[in-house]
């Protein structure tokens, strides 16, 4: 079974440019998770969707970051304009279902950003 | 206070030495615990789950002490492989989220 796919795996670009990562999760998972993952933290969630629709985006910083998932399937997650603390590493995750403890969360590899 | 806290260790052990993590969690809301294994420049996996009864998973043994708020995670007959950042993570049933400790760092030498 395929697992979770995120591109591009690396992106370095400068404060105040734009940026963009995709994710496309286990076929068949409702539910797509992003996190920022800051050096030497745990993941933080920033988004969350049950097919097209937004679960959760209560800590994504809305002023800058936005994220789709029109269709229910692939998402993506932008920054505009980025700041040097954005700096980290963006997981994507999906689930079955969310809802409950155990629906298991599937990560992908993530995408390393360095802004600079 | 963090939500999930953990000592960032690292902590250095030699190979067949028995290892302890322990973790912390401030929202008692919090139901169900896990732990995740995350090794150098990769994605978080699930190691297992973590139940007041115990749950043992081979080498690996897992507690919930919801009267201390606290959770463990023991390590038996350490591998180099066991060589990662273990991950201690709450589930928040009010809001269906994971929260995320910082990690513990293992490195197992030879």
């Amino acid at each position: 079974e395929a697992g979770v796919a995120q591109s591009p795996r690396y992106k370095i670009i400068e404060k105040r440019q734009s940026v963009a990562f995709w994710c496309n999760p286990i076929s068949g998972h409702a539910t797509l998770y992003w996190y920022q993952q800051i050096l030497g933290q745990g993941p933080k969630l920033l988004i969350q969707f049950q097919n097209n629709g937004v679960v959760d985006d209560s800590q994504l910083p809305k002023d800058r970051f936005s994220a789709e998932r029109l269709k229910g399937v692939d998402s993506t997650l932008k920054i505009q304009p980025a700041k040097l603390e954005d700096s980290a590493v963006y997981l994507c995750a999906s689930s079955l279902d969310f809802g409950r403890a155990y629906n298991e969360q599937f990560f992908g590899p993530g995408t390393r950003l360095t802004v600079l | 206070r963090k939500e999930v806290e953990q000592d960032p260790g690292p902590f250095n052990v030699p190979e067949g030495a028995t290892v302890a993590f322990n973790c912390t969690y401030s929202n008692s809301a919090s139901q169900s615990f896990f732990w995740y294994r995350q090794d150098c420049r990769k994605e978080p996996k699930l190691l297992m789950s973590v139940y007041s009864s115990g749950n043992e998973d081979g080498r690996f043994t897992a507690q919930l002490n919801r009267a201390s708020q606290y959770i463990s995670l023991l390590i038996r007959d350490s591998k180099l492989s066991d060589s990662a950042t273990y991950l201690c993570v709450g589930w928040m049933d009010s809001s269906y989220k994971l929260i995320f400790g910082s990690g513990t760092r293992l490195l197992v030498r030879p």
